[in-house]
């Protein structure tokens, strides 16, 4: 029930490209679903979140859309570029739980 | 001026010594965590502290103990290391238990041979 199931492992655009990346849930207690990049050789950054009130939220290019019924959710960038190449981690964490739930990444890589 | 800083950031050592990582944060935050990255990037919480407090313990060894000496700082001593443990470790941070937003550190690999 604490698990949070991502997809696809890896993914290759080419630039422009709009990838998708897809997490789903099943503790319906989960209240906070952020997303992290992470580049080689740094830690993970907080990229976008969004909480169950809102079926979609949108920061720039990164774009989280949210299915509460469903208990998924999932990334897109749009005009993708090559600086957008990392592994892009969803999480998940109940306000009562005090910690985060990570998926097990997708690596991106945008291609000129 | 690095917000959360840790080290060394790398560190390759034989099996059964001890060894410590370190970990500060100058963003005033009260909560702080370790990760362990493994070699597939599956990042997993092992422990979290609130005002040197610990509150989180993700069934962890208890080879592995984290020490808050003051609320910007917080290491983690792991004893007789084993070929297991070798993974990268994050330190993390956040402005206190409920706040969402977690910035991490760059990392420590570690390397058990």
């Amino acid at each position: 029930q604490q698990q949070v199931k991502q997809s696809p492992q890896s993914l290759i655009v080419q630039k422009g490209g709009i990838p998708i990346i897809n997490c789903a849930y099943e503790n319906t207690a989960f209240d906070y679903f952020p997303w992290y990049q992470q580049f080689p050789g740094k830690g993970p950054a907080l990229l976008i979140a969004i909480r169950p009130d809102v079926s979609e939220k949108k920061e720039g290019r990164f774009t989280i859309s949210f299915n509460k019924s469903a208990k998924q959710f999932s990334l897109h960038i749009m005009d993708s570029q090559p600086g957008d190449s990392a592994t892009y981690f969803c999480a998940a964490s109940a306000m009562v739980a005090d910690k985060l739930i990570f998926g097990t990444g997708t690596r991106l890589q945008v291609f000129p | 001026d690095t917000a959360v800083s840790q080290t060394p950031k790398y560190l390759v050592t034989q099996m059964g010594n001890d060894k410590s990582i370190k970990c500060e944060q100058n963003l005033g935050h009260d909560t702080m965590y370790w990760y362990k990255q493994d070699s597939k990037k599956f990042l997993k919480i092992m422990f979290s502290y609130n005002n040197k407090e610990l509150i989180i313990n993700e069934t962890v060894p208890n080879r592995f103990s984290p020490k808050s000496p003051d609320k910007a700082h917080l290491n983690l001593h792991i004893n007789s290391l084993e070929l297991g443990d070798s993974a990268v470790y994050f330190c993390a941070s956040s402005l206190d238990r409920a706040s969402d937003t977690q910035y991490f550190g760059p990392g420590t690999r570690l390397t058990v041979l």
